[in-house]
């Protein structure tokens, strides 16, 4: 099966610089990845995705980029705030299944 | 827009004792999926169903643990007996299977167990 690693496991940051978190996937089969924040206390939230036919996705302050060669995907956040602070995971899927495989996710802290 | 709704949201009980947690996907979503979440181990996947149906259940830990999907909109995951190990958050997701390609899961704000 599929397999997710994220790097690092925690971040520390200044508020206004930029943060990245790298993940690595396994099958060169996996189409869609997906990534969440999840917040103290919630639900994982999903904040941006990238299908494979694309290499990169913006959406305001967060951006994720995608190398199929390399099999790896990032996700950038820039002008860091307090609120961005967070546990962040990236998941990988199959074309052609549901189940997600999820990183093993970062914890993000920005200092005021 | 309701998004997927979990019950209870906090549940303390006894070892020994009886838990069921509680599912509502988002309405139209096919596909409902039960994980698990700790420090040590991550999210864990433990089941899900496609239409009602259990799909892959290899992540169920052992017989202790059974989920149903009755119908579309409604979903069980029960614990009998509960031990202390199972403490834990655990999340309902859900999905469509419309269109091509990976299907984004949509996360319920997840129900914290805590087993004495």
């Amino acid at each position: 099966g599929e397999n997710v690693e994220q790097h690092p496991s925690t971040l520390s940051v200044q508020e206004g610089d930029s943060a990245v978190i790298k993940c690595t996937y396994s099958d060169s089969a996996s189409n869609y990845f997906p990534w969440y924040k999840q917040e103290l206390g919630k639900g994982p939230q999903l904040i941006i995705d990238i299908r494979s036919n694309v290499g990169e996705k913006k959406d305001q302050r967060i951006a994720v980029t995608l190398n199929k060669t390399a099999k790896h995907f990032s996700l950038h956040i820039t002008e860091t705030q307090p609120e961005d602070s967070a546990v962040y995971f990236c998941a990988a899927t199959l074309n052609t299944g549901n189940q997600f495989y999820f990183g093993t996710g970062t914890s993000l802290t920005v200092i005021p | 827009d309701a998004g997927v709704i979990q019950s209870p949201r906090h549940e303390v009980t006894e070892m020994g004792q009886e838990v069921t947690l509680r599912c509502k996907p988002i309405s139209g979503h096919n596909s409902l999926f039960w994980y698990r979440q700790t420090m040590m181990r991550g999210l864990e996947l433990l089941i899900y169903f496609n239409n009602n149906v259990p799909i892959d259940d290899s992540g169920m830990p052992e017989d202790r643990f059974s989920a149903k999907m009755p119908n579309a909109s409604f979903s069980t995951l029960k614990i009998q007996p509960s031990e202390p190990r199972d403490s834990a958050v655990y999340f309902c997701a859900s999905s469509s299977n419309l269109g091509t390609g990976g299907k984004t899961q949509y996360f319920g704000p997840g129900t914290r167990l805590l087993v004495l």
